[in-house]
């Protein structure tokens, strides 16, 4: 089945540094993949589309110079929390749907998601 | 506005208990509601996808329907390996395949 890995699935970094997430889809060849953020007891919320050789789409009130999105393969996405503070402590899941043919098509696959803390 | 809301917020069970989990919604024209479980510092996994209503789908102890307003998620003689975060969601028709809504899900605890 389709399988969608995350890395790190845990970092804490000092308020004002850079980190990065990265996000593979393991057997299958993804064109699009989706960031969602998840805040303790909310919902997951989108923050962004991913799309592989273009610019990423951000939703409304997310801060694209904030969280670059760099989508340079068919298999991996990135994001980078620029200056990093706090209030961006949260936990980052991103997203893909497998191609016909895979088992799982058409199904919005998470991967295991990544615990940010920003002290 | 498209909005999913859950009830109840936390659901404590005896092993064998069974029961019933609510997702209300309102989008301006559904194309999916998905069922999702979520462990404690994990991702999203799939459950089930319903398109219409009157749909139903069942895994193992899990059976979804669907109605024009709500979806429930029956949890027949639960186990505590059960135990998780059901998330629902919707896609609305117009929006992109991977832009769901989600509503803050049920935590369910299966106690032996």
């Amino acid at each position: 089945g389709a399988v969608v890995s995350q890395h790190p699935s845990w970092v804490i970094c000092k308020s004002g540094t850079s980190v990065k997430i990265e996000c593979r889809s393991l057997d299958f060849q993804a064109t699009t993949m989706f960031w969602y953020r998840q805040f303790p007891k909310q919902s997951l919320m989108l923050m962004a589309t991913s799309n592989e050789g273009s610019k990423a789409t951000y939703e409304q009130g997310v801060e694209k110079d904030k969280f670059l999105i760099n989508h340079a393969s068919l298999t991996l996405s990135t994001l980078t929390v620029t200056s990093a503070h706090p209030e961006d402590s949260s936990f980052y899941i991103c997203s893909a749907l497998p191609h016909r043919g895979i088992r799982g098509a058409n199904v919005l696959t998470f991967g295991a998601g990544s615990r940010l803390t920003v002290l | 506005e498209d909005q999913v809301t859950q009830s109840p917020e936390a659901l404590r069970l005896q092993e064998g208990e069974s029961s019933s989990l609510n997702c209300s919604y309102t989008v301006s024209g559904l194309r999916g509601l998905f069922w999702y479980r979520q462990d404690p510092g994990k991702g999203p996994e799939f459950l089930f996808t319903l398109y219409s209503a009157g749909e139903e789908k069942e895994k193992e102890r899990l059976k979804a329907t669907l109605t024009k307003k709500e979806s429930f998620l029956h949890i027949t003689a639960p186990k505590p390996e059960d135990s998780a975060t059901y998330l629902c969601a919707v896609q609305a028709l117009g929006g992109s395949q991977g832009n769901l809504i989600f509503g803050k899900g049920t935590k369910l605890s299966v106690k032996p």
